[in-house]
């Protein structure tokens, strides 16, 4: 059973903070970790793919890395605004497959 | 680019019948998609993986006579949930896999069995 763990579950930053959350896998037989922006009634938004150790990739103001030796990755928000509230889901794809497995998501509120 | 449609999103159906969900690829042909469900407070688990026009492949301990998936073309799948139970009532999402890596999500449907 592949386990990947988010934390914190939860999370209250005021408007214009930055934030980080941690999303913990498996570091054996890697082959891709994925972030996903979940806002409340609408489908879960890809944010990125990563794929290589190391990895850092950016979209505004969100930013990931990637240390795939032992098994965690960050998820930034640099300067939080309301419109971030959302659950920021992982997901991990062993290799050899594509399914993904998800963490329990960390659920981001942005307060003015 | 890259948008799925699920339909329905909301349903209550009675113990004892049948009730089906409907997962489309919009705007891109999918070879393979995704049927996940999701129990409060828990993470996404996939139920199982359909490739067009081949039998899909369910995860252990999901009923595949109860789950009955048909993916009968490249941008639509559907999900039958027969002789549905309380036990079953749960949120139900579909992703959708072009040919990379990248899974594009529906918005969920939120089953609800009296």
């Amino acid at each position: 059973i592949l386990n990947v763990e988010q934390s914190p579950q939860s999370l209250h930053v005021q408007e214009g903070d930055s934030t980080n959350f941690t999303c913990g896998f498996p570091s054996s037989n890697f082959y891709a970790l994925h972030w996903y922006r979940w806002e409340t009634a609408k489908s879960p938004e890809a944010l990125f793919v990563m794929t290589l150790n190391g990895d850092e990739k950016k979209k505004g103001r969100i930013s990931a890395t990637l240390n795939t030796k032992e098994g965690y990755s960050y998820l930034y928000i640099k300067g939080s605004q309301p419109e971030d509230s959302a659950t920021y889901l992982c997901a991990f794809t062993p290799g050899g497959g594509n399914k993904l497995t998800f963490g329990t998501g960390t659920q981001l509120k942005v307060e003015l | 680019g890259a948008v799925v449609s699920q339909h329905p999103s909301r349903v209550i159906c009675k113990s004892g019948t049948s009730v089906k969900i409907e997962c489309r690829s919009l705007d891109f042909q999918a070879t393979t998609m995704f049927w996940y469900r999701q129990f409060p407070k828990q993470s996404l688990m996939l139920m199982a993986t359909s490739n067009e026009g081949s039998k899909a492949t369910y995860e252990q301990g999901v009923e595949k006579d109860k789950f009955l998936i048909n993916h009968a073309s490249l941008t639509l799948s559907t999900l039958t949930v027969t002789s549905a139970h309380p036990e079953d009532s749960s949120f139900y999402i579909c992703s959708a896999r072009p040919d990379t890596d990248e899974q594009y999500f529906g918005p969920g449907t939120r089953l609800t069995v009296t």
